[in-house]
């Protein structure tokens, strides 16, 4: 099963707001609410920041949050800070009953 | 508070075998399922396995059925990953990550496989 689609890389100023989108198939993401979201620091444990779509874990600020259109889930993050940048992954539950990641996304905080 | 520590990673050789262990602690161990991720180097995450609560149950991805076992002992709080036919494609950073029923909640740092 190929991976989710996800650019390979964003920017974006101090402050800002990006978004990264996720786009799969209606087998994966467009067939179930189980969209989560992943912040990895090289060297680190990944970290949950949203999952079922749009549900975020407490202790995970507010500037992160999800979305989901038909196929394509996609997570913005607000306010912008030096440390968001990280590489960000989506996932999806699956119709065989497997979990899918994307390619992952190199965010870039200029 | 939750550790999953991940070991049994190293340097093997092309065909050979290796058996990844996952401990965990500050939890009750045998409540949650469990899967194992791997991220190549320079590349990304890449789902392989999970296994439910008692290990009655497991899935994988295709890429991996029939080489790869998932396996636990709830008795020792350990989660395992069996990799047979090693080959240069399986050299990767290897996570286990415990979930909640729609996503992988608490993840390990990972332990390192090369096969060369």
């Amino acid at each position: 099963q190929s991976a989710l689609t996800q650019p390979a890389s964003v920017s974006g100023s101090p402050g800002q707001s990006i978004t990264i989108s996720c786009t799969g198939t209606s087998s994966d993401i467009g067939g179930y609410n189980y969209v989560a979201w992943y912040q990895h620091h090289p060297g680190k444990a990944p970290k949950v920041l949203i999952y079922d779509v749009n549900n975020r874990p407490s202790e995970v600020s507010t500037r992160f949050s999800g979305s989901k259109s038909g196929n394509t889930a996609s997570l913005t993050i607000s306010g912008l800070q030096a440390e968001d940048e990280a590489d960000y992954y989506c996932s999806s539950y699956t119709s065989s009953s497997t979990r899918l990641f994307g390619g992952g996304t190199k965010l870039t905080v200029l | 508070e939750v550790q999953l520590v991940e070991s049994g990673g190293g340097l093997v050789q092309p065909g050979g075998s290796l058996r990844l262990s996952c401990a965990a602690s500050g939890f009750t161990f045998s409540r949650y399922w469990y899967h194992w991720v791997r991220q190549a180097p320079g590349k990304g995450l890449v789902w392989l396995s999970r296994i439910n609560s008692d290990g009655t149950s497991t899935t994988y991805a295709d890429s991996v059925k029939g080489r790869f076992t998932i396996s636990r002992d709830n008795a020792k709080n350990t989660l395992y990953l069996q990799i047979d036919s090693l080959r240069a494609a399986d050299t990767a950073i290897y996570y286990c990550a415990r979930s909640t029923a729609t996503y992988l909640e608490h993840w390990g740092q990972g332990t390192l496989v090369t096969v060369s």
